[in-house]
């Protein structure tokens, strides 16, 4: 079975600059979670989806993040305009309904000069 | 106050040695609990879920005490191979789930 994929695993960008994440959960899985970890620190969650609904968003920060899960699979998480703050890596996963297990993929590290 | 507080370590043991975690929740309400281990520069991975009436998995056991709202890792024999930041991780309901800051342990040969 395939794990939780994410792309890209590393990004470079300018402050001001948008970015991009993807992410692809494992199959079957409804639920799917996006987190900022910081270095030293545990996973923050950004956003929580059932199948294709936003169902925990009250961490994401409105005004530049943004997040989707078109169809309830794949998933992207957009940044517009980046913020030297944002640097950190950016984690996604995903959980079978009803099970509390979460299943992470590898990340992708964001650095903003 | 933190909602789920770890003491960050690291701590530094000898291999064989037994070391113990402890991690406090906020949330008395709070319905579930883990163990995750999260390798230098790699995702985090369950480790172990942690019942009220303790459980135990080869070397390692977990407990839980509501009453004082705390979870504890307990390792025997520690393994090169244990090297690693250990989250504590407590769900609050509805799958709301909150990481600790974890806690880095290192065996040394």
């Amino acid at each position: 079975e395939a794990g939780v994929v994410q792309s890209p695993r590393y990004k470079i960008i300018e402050k001001k600059q948008p970015v991009a994440f993807w992410c692809n959960p494992i199959s079957g899985h409804n639920t799917l979670y996006w987190y900022l970890q910081n270095l030293g620190q545990g996973p923050e969650l950004l956003i929580r989806y059932e199948n294709e609904e936003a169902v925990d968003d009250s961490q994401l920060p409105k005004d530049r993040f943004s997040a989707e899960r078109l169809k309830g699979v794949d998933s992207t998480l957009k940044i517009q305009p980046a913020e030297l703050g944002d640097s950190a890596v950016y984690l996604c996963a995903s959980s079978r309904a009803g099970y509390n297990e979460q299943f992470f993929g590898p990340g992708t590290r964001l650095t903003v000069l | 106050r933190k909602e789920v507080e770890q003491d960050p370590g690291p701590f530094n043991v000898p291999e064989g040695a037994t070391v113990a975690f402890n991690c406090t929740y906020s949330n008395s309400a709070s319905q579930s609990f883990f163990w995750y281990r999260q390798d230098c520069r790699k995702e985090p991975k369950l480790l172990m879920s942690v019942y009220s009436s303790g459980n135990e998995d080869g070397r390692f056991t977990a407990q839980l005490n509501r009453a004082s709202q705390y979870i504890s890792l307990l390792i025997r024999d520690s393994k090169l191979s244990d090297s690693a930041t250990y989250l504590c991780v407590v769900n609050t309901g509805g799958f709301k789930t909150i990481f600790g800051a974890g806690t880095r342990l290192f065996v040394k040969a």
